[in-house]
């Protein structure tokens, strides 16, 4: 398998503008996590899906943030307006189950840049 | 919602010398406790994990302690090598996973 798939790693935009990120969980798992991580706050969970149904979006710092989940294989996170203190490296994980089961996988993440 | 604290924030050992960090937990229901390693430019990677029903795991050079009553967990590397140099995470599970700040360490040849 290979792995969580995100993408693009590296974006680069101007203020104001949309931005939209992607990731592909692994095949067969029913959970998909969006993380944010930066210096000043670490790690933070946005939203997670179960069954491609939004479960918990308590994360979402903005309305400016919105995430979709299609179909099992496709979720997005956009942006907009971005900001810059939208500036981050976006996680995306998946699992098998959300409890003390199972092990999250890691996407290699998205670096935002707004400027 | 959990509160994850992890201690040192950095850390420099000797290579072959032996590496510990502590994290605390703030929710007596958080029952699983994984930690994950970040190298430069990728995302985490969970290399072991600890259920509240057990004490102590071993994995190889890597061992991980948990105390339920006092609500602090630790991980352990021996026998340390320049490839563990990395960011190192705990975590706790709730409801959802809350991860401590993280560890830098640096493994000197």
């Amino acid at each position: 398998d290979a792995g969580v798939i995100q993408s693009p790693r590296h974006e680069v935009t101007e203020m104001g503008q949309e931005v939209t990120l992607r990731c592909k969980p692994i095949s067969g798992h029913d959970y998909l996590f969006w993380y944010r991580q930066t210096m000043m706050r670490g790690l933070e969970l946005l939203i997670y899906f179960n069954n491609n149904v939004p479960i918990d979006d308590s994360g979402m710092p903005e309305d400016r943030f919105s995430a979709k989940m299609p179909n099992a294989s496709f979720s997005t996170l956009k942006i907009q307006p971005s900001e810059p203190r939208d500036s981050a490296v976006y996680f995306c994980a998946s699992s098998l189950g959300r409890g003390a089961n199972y092990g999250y996988t890691f996407g290699s993440g998205t670096r935002l840049t707004v400027v | 919602g959990e509160n994850v604290e992890q201690h040192p924030s950095t850390l420099s050992v000797q290579e072959g010398d032996s590496a510990v960090i502590k994290c605390t937990y703030s929710d007596s229901a958080s029952n699983y406790f994984p930690w994950y390693k970040q190298e430069l430019g990728k995302g985490p990677q969970l290399i072991i994990d600890i259920r509240s029903n057990v004490g102590e795991k071993k994995d190889q050079r890597i061992a991980v302690t948990l105390n339920k009553t006092a609500k602090h967990f630790s991980l352990h590397i021996t026998e340390t090598q320049p490839e563990d140099s990395a960011v190192y995470f705990c975590a706790a599970f709730d409801y959802k996973l809350s991860f401590g700040a993280g560890t830098t360490v640096t493994v000197r040849a």
